[in-house]
């Protein structure tokens, strides 16, 4: 069965650096999403995108998030200059469209800044 | 704006029972969708189960099961025979149409030998 995958499955970074958090969606989604948990909170959202572009952001997602879909099966999420309160598990999630709603997550990386 | 409540922090069940966890949301859409999702300790997401608003029929998996009352925007999540393996932390989720999750707080579900 095909399923998210993402990469690093953890990333230790320091303060201040950039980091790259990559995520290959089902082959035929078209809806992307990624999502934070901060340990012991809940699941929330970051951002979509659809159609080579985003289509909602949260107000977590500033400045210092972009995202991108470079080629056919990548969908990346960088954090240019990262802070301590980034430290979560960052999830990525797809679903077809077309009326098949569910959203199907990647296993997280888990980002520690230190 | 949607919002999603779950109003138990902590639940415990023994094996082999039944146990029921409570979802309510609030939403002034008519068409969407209503989810369980189900987080071990890995911290992976897993999809439990799923429910289409426009469906009058409660969704069923196996042992899990809800129970929806749309009038009264209420999603609960029954898993019956529950097993060890069902400890994780669960979470009630609504979705408009390709639109974002808007999550709940989340239930801890510890299921004692």
């Amino acid at each position: 069965e095909p399923e998210v995958t993402q990469t690093p499955s953890h990333q230790v970074t320091q303060m201040g650096q950039e980091v790259i958090l990559r995520c290959v969606p089902i082959s035929n989604h078209l809806y992307f999403y990624w999502y934070r948990q901060i340990l012991g909170q809940k699941v929330e959202f970051l951002v979509s995108f659809y159609n080579n572009e985003i289509s909602e952001k949260s107000e977590i997602f500033d400045d210092q998030f972009s995202v991108e879909r470079p080629d056919g099966s990548n969908f990346t999420l960088k954090i240019r200059s990262t802070k301590l309160e980034d430290s979560a598990m960052y999830f990525c999630a797809s679903i077809p469209g077309g009326g098949t709603d569910t959203q199907y997550f990647g296993p997280g990386t888990r980002l520690t800044v230190l | 704006a949607q919002t999603v409540t779950q109003s138990q922090p902590e639940m415990s069940v023994q094996e082999a029972e039944t146990v029921t966890l409570s979802c309510t949301y609030d939403t002034s859409e008519n068409n969407y969708y209503l989810f369980w999702y189900k987080q071990p300790p890995s911290r992976q997401m897993i999809l439990v189960i799923r429910q289409e608003a426009y469906k009058q029929q409660n969704a069923t998996e196996n042992r899990f099961s809800v129970n929806f009352q749309k009038a009264a925007k209420s999603f609960s999540l029954k898993i019956s025979d529950s097993q060890l393996g069902d400890t994780a932390m669960y979470f009630c989720a609504f979705m408009k149409y390709t639109d974002k999750l808007i999550f709940g707080t989340g239930t801890r579900l510890q299921v004692f030998p």
